[in-house]
């Protein structure tokens, strides 16, 4: 089943405790992207990848760090987070960039709370 | 750089009524326009999408939506609600200048009353 999973679904932790939420993707796709979605804002987007090894930062990439080694990760780092980075995190992948017409396939999310 | 904006957060309608859920956009060249679904605790699902071609586009679940350039709007419709199209809805825009920046609405949550 062609599937985004991101892990863990939930999470909470504390101010300043590094955390990592992995992505993986089956779809052989090029581009993939994380977005966070807080009420009344809809998804903005943290960072993106066009391909293995290339990445760049999209509108709130603050406090955030991605890795693109291989083609099916992309894992979001937050190095050292803080409560303003509490909200509901989305993964998605494509088969090309957004600048075709290709959509977007979602993961389930993340909800990270930041004590 | 291309903007969505969707009038209305909550839409409530009776079940078996009109669905309406309005979408604007703005974008200096022809758009990609794309309506997605959330239902609780899941991911976003495509329902529909606009690229080139009939205005007119036809989506999952009997929904459907109309580009009109005109009126710089990409509304989405259904004739008649079910209870099980209660959800978030948004709209979304990319264009080929685009750099890779997909626009999302705010939102719009969709409740359907029996």
């Amino acid at each position: 089943e062609a599937q985004v999973t991101q892990n863990p679904r939930y999470l909470i932790t504390v101010t300043g405790k590094k955390l990592t939420v992995t992505c993986s993707q089956n779809m052989n796709h090029e581009y993939m992207s994380w977005y966070r979605q807080d009420p009344g804002l809809g998804l903005r987007q943290i960072y993106y990848s066009m391909n293995v090894e290339v990445t760049d930062k999209g509108d709130v990439p603050e406090g955030y760090k991605v890795s693109r080694k291989e083609k099916r990760n992309f894992p979001l780092i937050l190095e050292s987070p803080s409560p303003n980075q509490t909200s509901l995190y989305f993964c998605a992948s494509s088969l090309r960039g957004t600048d075709s017409n290709q959509p977007q396939h979602f993961g389930d999310g993340t909800r990270l709370s930041i004590l | 750089a291309q903007s969505v904006t969707q009038l209305g957060s909550h839409v409530s309608v009776s079940e078996g009524a009109l669905v309406l859920l309005r979408c604007n956009y703005s974008s200096s060249v022809p758009p990609y326009l794309f309506w997605y679904v959330q239902y609780p605790n899941q991911g976003l699902q495509l329902l529909l999408k606009y690229t080139t071609g009939a205005t007119l586009v036809k989506g999952i679940n009997g929904f459907e939506a109309e580009f009109k350039k005109s009126e710089t709007s990409f509304h989405l419709t259904k004739p008649s609600a079910h209870m099980s199209d209660a959800a978030e809805y948004f709209c979304a825009v990319s264009d080929f200048d685009s750099n890779n920046d997909m626009r999302f609405g705010a939102g719009t949550r969709l409740t359907v009353k029996p």
